[in-house]
């Protein structure tokens, strides 16, 4: 079946806008995950959503971050007044049941760029 | 903290020449330890969950083994093919309450060359 999927695959940007990233998790599952990567680096956890509530956001670098899934499927993710450092691979991530027993499966990542 | 740290941060072999990677973690309490593929310009492609040590676990010429403090993952007669980045995380426990995160090493870069 179908994968994780990511709108846009690139986003090109500058300081001080806002900007929405888009994930599609594999239909059915009901966890989903947000994480950063920059490069060189392994995946950094961002947020953690159990159906429409965000379980865990502990990873959200501040304020200026903030994401949504409304009906515990599609999920946003929202930065505000885009800095340059926030310049990275977002990958999104979705399991089958909870986390205790779930294996995450990755969609391809939203290249961001902020110039 | 919950760390994980992965060696040697790139590794070059040739064609049919077996070797390991290696990946050391701290963690309070361990759920779970996976490794994942990542080609370049993709997102990781799940491998492997090892649960508890002594655990072992093989698909192809990848074969992942667990210690209480260790992960190895061996490469048998690998090919061109087999030439991406290699990334080890583990899922923490916590009594307070459990998310799933995974915790990430910064990965291995494997290139296999004919």
């Amino acid at each position: 079946g179908a994968g994780v999927s990511q709108t846009p695959s690139n986003k090109v940007t500058e300081k001080g806008k806002y900007v929405e990233l888009r994930c599609d998790p594999i239909s059915g599952h009901t966890a989903l995950y947000w994480y950063r990567q920059s490069l060189g680096q392994g995946p950094e956890f961002l947020i953690y959503f159990q159906g429409t509530g965000a379980a865990d956001d502990s990873g959200l670098p501040n304020d200026r971050f903030f994401a949504v899934r409304p009906e515990g499927s599609v999920s946003t993710l929202k930065i505000q007044r885009t800095e340059r450092g926030d310049s990275a691979v977002y990958l999104c991530a979705s399991s089958q049941r909870d986390f205790a027993t779930g294996t995450q499966y990755f969609g391809p990542g939203t290249r961001l760029l902020v110039l | 903290e919950d760390q994980v740290t992965q060696s040697p941060e790139a590794l070059r072999l040739q064609e049919g020449e077996s070797s390991s990677l290696n990946c050391s973690y701290t963690v309070s309490g361990l759920r779970g330890l996976f490794w994942y593929r990542q080609d370049p310009g993709k997102g990781p492609e799940f491998l492997f969950t090892l649960y508890s040590a002594g655990e072992e676990k093989e698909k192809e010429r990848l074969k992942a083994t667990l210690t209480k403090k260790e992960s190895f993952l061996h490469i048998t007669a690998p090919k061109p093919e087999d030439s991406a980045t290699y990334l080890c995380a583990v899922q923490p426990f916590r009594f307070s309450g459990n998310t799933g995160k995974l915790i990430f090493g910064q990965g291995t870069t494997l290139q296999v060359k004919p």
